[in-house]
């Protein structure tokens, strides 16, 4: 089945103590998301990865990480996490041929950062 | 730089009444145009989208959009409301070529479907 998957979905954790959440797809596609949801905002895009290797900022970069050594993974890093990162999270990848253009998203992963 | 308006943070409507949720554009190009829902405590699921073939689009579940590069609109409707459409809509643009892969979203709109 294709999709993608996010660990952990839920993830109560402290202020300034290191997190990562995982992303991972199994379509071989090359273009990875983050984005985060916040009531009233809508999705908001953190990075993108167009490829292994090749990351760009979203319009939300700030306060976040990520790299892409292999193609299905795509981890987003919070080094430093502050309560205004508590959010709800969702990965995306989609196929670079535009032809069928289409971000198949993971279930999300509500982070509270207390 | 693209943008996405969607009128409306909450529509009520009745089982069986017609469903609008209006979404507003920018983009300097011809863009890709998308509308996702999301269900209470789930994630997003791709309704339906725009990839510049026919302007009148067909989704799943009864919903259809139609493109309108005059008005810059991509409004979302469904003759008749069902009780199991209640959920959060989104619209979406991606202005493609060198933006390709960065999705644009609006703030949504939360329908409620009323017995």
């Amino acid at each position: 089945e294709a999709q993608v998957t996010q660990n952990p979905r839920y993830l109560i954790t402290v202020t300034g103590k290191k997190l990562t959440v995982t992303c991972s797809q199994n379509m071989n596609h090359e273009y990875m998301s983050w984005y985060r949801q916040d009531p009233g905002l809508g999705l908001r895009q953190i990075y993108y990865s167009m490829n292994v290797e090749v990351t760009d900022k979203g319009d939300v970069p700030e306060g976040y990480k990520v790299s892409r050594k292999e193609k299905r993974n795509f981890p987003l890093i919070l080094e430093s996490p502050s309560p205004n990162q508590t959010s709800l999270y969702f990965c995306a990848s989609n196929s670079a041929w535009q032809g069928n253009h289409e971000q198949y998203f993971g279930p999300g992963t509500r982070l509270t950062v207390t | 730089a693209q943008s996405v308006t969607q009128l409306g943070s909450h529509v009520s409507v009745s089982e069986g009444a017609l469903v609008l949720l209006r979404c507003n554009y920018s983009s300097s190009v011809p863009p890709y145009l998308f509308w996702y829902v999301q269900y209470p405590n789930q994630g997003l699921q791709l309704l339906l989208k725009y990839t510049s073939a026919a302007t009148l689009v067909k989704g799943i579940n009864g919903f259809e959009a139609e493109f309108k590069k005059s008005e810059t609109s991509f409004h979302l409707t469904k003759p008749s409301a069902h009780m199991s459409d209640a959920a959060e809509y989104f619209c979406a643009v991606d202005a493609g070529g060198t933006s390709y892969g960065k999705l644009t979203f609006g703030q949504g709109t939360i329908l409620t479907v009323h017995p």
